[in-house]
């Protein structure tokens, strides 16, 4: 089946330093990737819509140039979040669709947990 | 605007119990609904998808059906086991506001299964 990796895992950071989260689709190719964000007993929430080769599109309340979004190959996309705080300590969760025509199925990594100290 | 309701936010049964976890939904024009389940401090594991043409889908002891019309599915579990205690959740595909396919979650359910 298709696979989604995320790396890091989990990262701590101080604040008002940047983090970079990798979402890589292992064994398809993925033209467009998703970036969503999940709160402490909450539902995911969409953060944005990232097409390979082009600009993101971020979801209303997403500061888009904080979190930095790009996907510059089929395989990759790549989510920074700069000059974090505490407010931004999350489970980030990503996600990739396959090329074509079909289901429109989604498949999720694993997830990376950033903490803000 | 989509939204993703599920019902009960919390459920915990005896062991070997049938359940059933319900969710419903706003507009009724998605593409597919998708069950997950998401263990502690974990990622998203699919369950069952169902395209918008179809009423239902099985894998082994789960059954999801689906009611577009009414906005409406259930996650039906059969002879629940322990390894069945974990978050369910309930998302929508449909179009967002800029045209682009758009996954609406639910606020999930915790489900406990009582040895």
């Amino acid at each position: 089946g298709a696979v989604v990796s995320q790396h890091p895992s989990w990262v701590i950071c101080k604040s008002g330093t940047s983090v970079k989260i990798e979402c890589r689709s292992l064994d398809f190719q993925a033209t467009t990737m998703f970036w969503y964000r999940q709160f402490p007993k909450q539902s995911l929430m969409l953060m944005a819509t990232s097409n390979e080769g082009s600009k993101a599109t971020y979801e209303q309340g997403v500061e888009k140039d904080k979190f930095l979004i790009n996907h510059a190959s089929l395989t990759l996309s790549t989510l920074t979040v700069t000059s974090a705080h505490p407010e931004d300590s999350s489970f980030y969760i990503c996600s990739a669709r396959t090329t074509g025509a079909g289901s429109y199925e989604q498949y999720f990594g694993p997830g990376t947990r950033l903490t803000v100290t | 605007k989509q939204e993703v309701t599920q019902i009960p936010a919390a459920l915990s049964v005896p062991e070997g119990e049938n359940l059933v976890l319900n969710c419903s939904f706003t507009d009724s024009a998605i593409y597919n609904l998708q069950w997950f389940r998401q263990d502690p401090g974990k990622g998203l594991t699919s369950l069952l998808l169902i395209q918008s043409s179809q009423r239902e889908q099985t894998s082994g002891r789960l059954n999801a059906s689906l009611d577009k019309s009414s906005g409406r599915s259930t996650l039906y579990i059969a002879a629940s086991q322990p390894g069945d205690s974990a978050t369910y959740l309930c998302a929508v595909n449909g179009l967002s506001n800029f045209g682009n396919e758009k996954l609406t979650f639910g606020t999930g359910t915790r489900l406990t299964i009582i040895p």
